[in-house]
């Protein structure tokens, strides 16, 4: 069966410091994968999506980052981090050969920048 | 404006009642409309997706309703257990979006004893 894994589950972090969030897929091969964020009483917000190795789409311009280095692997950074970077992330894989792509969320990252 | 409007907000119920969650819509043109379960601090599960044919899909107790004409869709919950307890967010898809969904914000549910 297919997994996912995100990691840490908590984190907090000084003004100005560095990022990265992991999130790997385990039983499948060539997924989707999804970086999300959830701002306290808002939606969720797509960050970045990536269809293979290499290959990253960004949905909204930011101080984020993203990298996919393994077929299964994916990767949220940034080099200075802000305030407003506080949230919930979340990394999501889906079927791409599904017509209607149904996503699979980790257990997400609570992110506070102080 | 955000294209999926969820209410209520919040919604208190107790144990063992039914209740009836509500997602109104304006994405254009549909692809699909899917419903999930956040329990506080962890990532969405999945309940249902329905496309612009299917009108009602069942999921345990879980049961969602779609009107395409009206663009709503409903999630009602029977025989509530407290471990229903959770946030419930529709999602829907414009199917010329490519990867991109439209989130509601959630109806945040809590159930007592």
């Amino acid at each position: 069966s297919q997994t996912i894994h995100q990691w840490p589950a908590t984190l907090v972090q000084p003004v100005g410091s560095p990022l990265s969030l992991e999130c790997t897929v385990e039983g499948t091969s060539n997924p989707n994968l999804y970086w999300y964020r959830q701002a306290a009483g808002r939606g969720l917000q797509l960050l970045f999506y990536s269809v293979g190795i290499g290959q990253i789409s960004s949905e909204v311009p930011q101080n984020l980052s993203a990298s996919r280095p393994q077929d299964r692997q994916f990767i949220l950074s940034s080099k200075k981090l802000l305030l407003s970077d506080s949230g919930f992330y979340l990394c999501a894989w889906g079927a791409p050969e599904r017509l209607h792509e149904k996503l699979f969320f980790g257990s997400g990252t609570q992110l506070s920048v102080l | 404006k955000n294209q999926v409007e969820q209410s209520p907000q919040s919604l208190i119920i107790l144990e063992g009642k039914n209740c009836t969650l509500q997602c109104n819509y304006t994405v254009s043109p549909f692809s699909n409309l899917r419903w999930y379960k956040q329990d506080t601090g962890r990532g969405p599960v999945s309940l249902t997706i329905m496309t612009f044919s299917e009108n009602t899909k069942s999921n345990g107790r879980y049961t969602a309703t779609l009107d395409a004409d009206t663009k709503q869709s409903s999630l009602h919950i029977t025989a509530s257990q407290l471990s229903d307890s959770a946030s419930y967010i529709c999602v829907v898809k414009n199917s010329n979006s490519g990867y991109a969904l439209n989130f509601g914000k959630g109806t945040s549910l809590l159930v007592t004893p």
